[in-house]
């Protein structure tokens, strides 16, 4: 079974400029959730999608944004990349229940030049 | 935020002695999960251990859960230089669907 997919693997933008990561969860997982790790700040929860609809959302601006696909492929959007975007921004996907162990992909690394 | 506190931030080891790594935190959980992260790339699921469960082993790992304490501890036996990296706590809230990750423990295992 193929793991959790993200795209692409680093990335560089401008300050200003916007980007989308994608992230294709394991087969059968329908909840995909997105989280930001920073040296500063650690692993902080950015959003989680579940049958398209954000079920929950962490303590971001309303630049980062997401949205899932009928497919439960999920895309994160950033738009107005400030320099403090720079992170390592993982996805993670899991089956629906209580105990709902989460895979992460690989992640995409954002640096904001 | 964090809700999760790990101790120690930083432990260096030598192969084959073992390794053990403490975390705690503040509300009611679901259950616990540790994960495995190699220099700044992906988690790698180690183990989850549910609320109602007190112990837990996998290959050379163990788990403890304390709920009445709202602690973890994660014990690695015989270490191996491939164990170096760094180990960070989640947990999952009774109440949601979020994992709240500890700030990590850095592992070092010298050859």
């Amino acid at each position: 079974k193929a793991g959790v997919t993200q795209t692409p693997r680093y990335l560089i933008k401008t300050r200003g400029q916007q980007v989308t990561l994608s992230c294709s969860p394991i087969s059968g997982h329908r909840s995909v959730s997105w989280y930001q790790q920073t040296p500063g700040q650690g692993l902080q929860f950015l959003f989680e999608y579940f049958s398209e609809t954000q079920r929950n959302k962490g303590n971001f601006p309303g630049r980062f944004s997401g949205r899932q696909f009928s497919n439960s492929r999920s895309e994160m959007n950033v738009s107005t990349l400030e320099l403090g975007d720079s992170a390592l921004y993982l996805c993670a996907s899991s089956l629906v229940g209580q105990t709902r162990q989460a895979f992460f992909g690989q992640g995409t690394r954002l640096t904001v030049v | 935020s964090q809700q999760g506190e790990e101790d120690p931030q930083a432990l260096s080891i030598q192969e084959g002695e073992n390794a053990t790594m403490n975390c705690s935190y503040k509300t009611s959980i679901n259950n616990l999960q540790w994960y495995r992260q190699n220099s700044g790339r992906g988690l790698v699921h180690l183990i989850l251990i549910r609320s109602n469960e007190r112990e837990k082993h996998s290959g050379r790992l163990r788990v403890t859960l304390d709920t009445s304490k709202k602690s973890s501890s994660l014990l690695i036996t015989a270490s191996r230089a491939a164990d170096t990296a760094s180990y960070f706590c989640a947990t999952r809230e009774t109440s949601g669907s979020r994992l709240t990750f500890g700030e990590g423990t850095q592992l070092t295992v010298n050859p």
